[in-house]
């Protein structure tokens, strides 16, 4: 299954409203998961079954959809929230990460 | 909550084996939670899953990779591994190892979560002569 996020690029400042899309290639349901991932670091896990959020991720961050279109939204950009975003589907074998949406600031 | 650290040769020659280990402290590798799973990262670019281990010693490997691929566990070590043979530059990458609770597994031990919670801070490999 490929996944394709959109855009691959973001430029925003603190305190903005931003959007990630990621789209899969055929019917996932509900599974999928999102990281983010900081320069230099290992990828950290925000939210699975597409909008519920893992222990201890702020509340800025949302995820929704189902099916084959999915986005991941910050509501109000913070200073750490600068970095690499990835949707992964965990729906079959084999697992599949978006190309990956980086979120500079602007 | 497990911990990961990955470790392995930095510098591997084209044509031979990558070897790397993860060690996992602060539970078993014998679990039916987790999935020991390896993912990789070129300079520059997105993540590629490799591949996966369950306690059982079932695997589920990337198809891309299938063919050159090796994941084993050592519960008297608490450690997983993986190994990559006839390795090109284009294996050149970080390497992380992850703890991969799917669906049926977090199920089945109370957990309604499921991913790739736990990361290990990732091991760079090059590829070269």
């Amino acid at each position: 299954i490929q996944m394709t996020q959109s855009p691959s690029s973001l430029s925003a400042s603190v305190g903005d409203r931003v959007t990630i899309t990621c789209r899969a290639s055929q019917g996932i349901s509900s599974y999928l998961a999102w990281y983010q991932q900081k320069p230099g670091k290992a990828p950290n896990f925000l939210i699975y079954a597409a909008s519920t959020l893992q222990s201890g991720v702020p509340s800025r961050f949302s995820g929704s959809g189902s099916g084959t279109d999915f986005t991941l939204t910050i509501s109000s950009l913070q200073p750490e929230d600068f970095a690499t975003y990835y949707c992964q589907q965990l729906n079959s074998y084999p697992i599949t990460f978006g190309q990956g949406t980086r979120l500079e600031i602007k | 909550q497990v911990q990961l650290q990955e470790s392995g040769p930095g510098l591997v020659k084209p044509s031979e084996t990558l070897s790397l280990t993860c060690t996992v402290s602060g539970g078993p590798v014998s679990t039916s939670r987790y999935y020991w799973s390896w993912i990789r990262q070129p300079p520059g670019k997105g993540l590629e899953w490799i591949g996966n281990i369950y306690y059982s010693g079932s695997t589920n490997y990337n198809p891309s990779l299938k063919s050159r691929i090796t994941m084993s566990l050592d519960t008297s070590k608490n450690q997983f591994s993986l190994r990559l043979s006839s390795v090109t530059a284009a294996d050149t990458a970080m390497y992380y190892c992850a703890s991969y609770c799917s669906i049926a597994s977090c199920q089945s031990v109370g957990y309604n979560y499921y991913g790739m919670d736990v990361w290990g801070q990732g091991t760079t490999v090059t590829v070269s002569s």
